[in-house]
């Protein structure tokens, strides 16, 4: 498709257990992000990619999660051990070059995960 | 550390008044600036973006603006109509991460 495309579009899952999230972001994006937007809650950066360059992993909220984009395409957000409070949408955005520059990120429709 | 402070929360209007939506940060050393719109269930739509550099961007109905020195920027949508409704979003990128607003829930009564 022409968009980014993010699955699975729902996941419920039991607190203790991981899930991987997975972003496609469009083609030729060089710029990848991956965001959380909780109930109520404003959205919230997790993790910037720029082509070859070290991820931006300042806003992950805890070691229990990671993210990784193999071949500068696909991404996958990894949250292990869920808890209650990972409850979320996840979004994930790619944009065609870094956010100093003037291109604008285009988003996902979400995953939205429910931790039981 | 960048805040990013969205005016009003909420907002009704009647189809065809033209409105403002204001967003305000603290810290003046950003990169850019983006309006989005979210609606429910779907992800993000980026309306306009602005540059550091730039006073304001346009695009149909929509003209945002960028005042850097004052910490602030506006949303203006004329002539609204009833499938404005959603949340719009402000985003800065500056020294730190992507900051985002809480948003701006707007409905447009027909």
């Amino acid at each position: 498709g022409a968009g980014v495309s993010q699955s699975p579009s729902n996941k419920v899952t039991e607190k203790g257990k991981d899930v991987e999230l997975r972003c496609d972001p469009i083609s030729g994006h060089t710029a990848l992000y991956w965001y959380r937007q909780s109930l109520g809650q404003g959205l919230e950066f997790l993790i910037y990619f720029q082509g070859n360059s070290a991820p931006d992993k300042s806003g992950l909220p805890s070691d229990r999660f990671s993210a990784e984009r193999t071949g500068g395409s696909v991404s996958t957000l990894t949250i292990q051990r869920t808890q209650q409070e990972d409850s979320a949408v996840y979004l994930c955005a790619s944009s065609l070059a870094p956010l100093t520059g003037s291109q604008p990120q285009h988003f996902g429709d979400g995953t939205r995960l429910s931790i039981l | 550390k960048q805040e990013v402070t969205q005016i009003p929360a909420a907002l009704s209007v009647p189809e065809g008044k033209n409105l403002v939506l204001n967003c305000s940060f603290t810290d003046s050393a950003i990169y850019n600036l983006q309006w989005f719109r979210q609606d429910p269930g779907k992800g993000l739509t980026s309306l306009l973006l602005i540059q550091s550099s730039q006073r304001e961007q346009t695009s149909g109905r929509l003209n945002a603006s960028l005042d850097k020195s004052s910490g602030r920027s506006t949303l203006y949508i004329a002539a609204s109509q009833p499938g404005d409704s959603a949340t719009y979003l402000c985003v800065v990128r500056g020294r730190t991460p992507l900051v985002f607003g809480k948003g701006t829930r707007l409905s447009v009564i027909a």
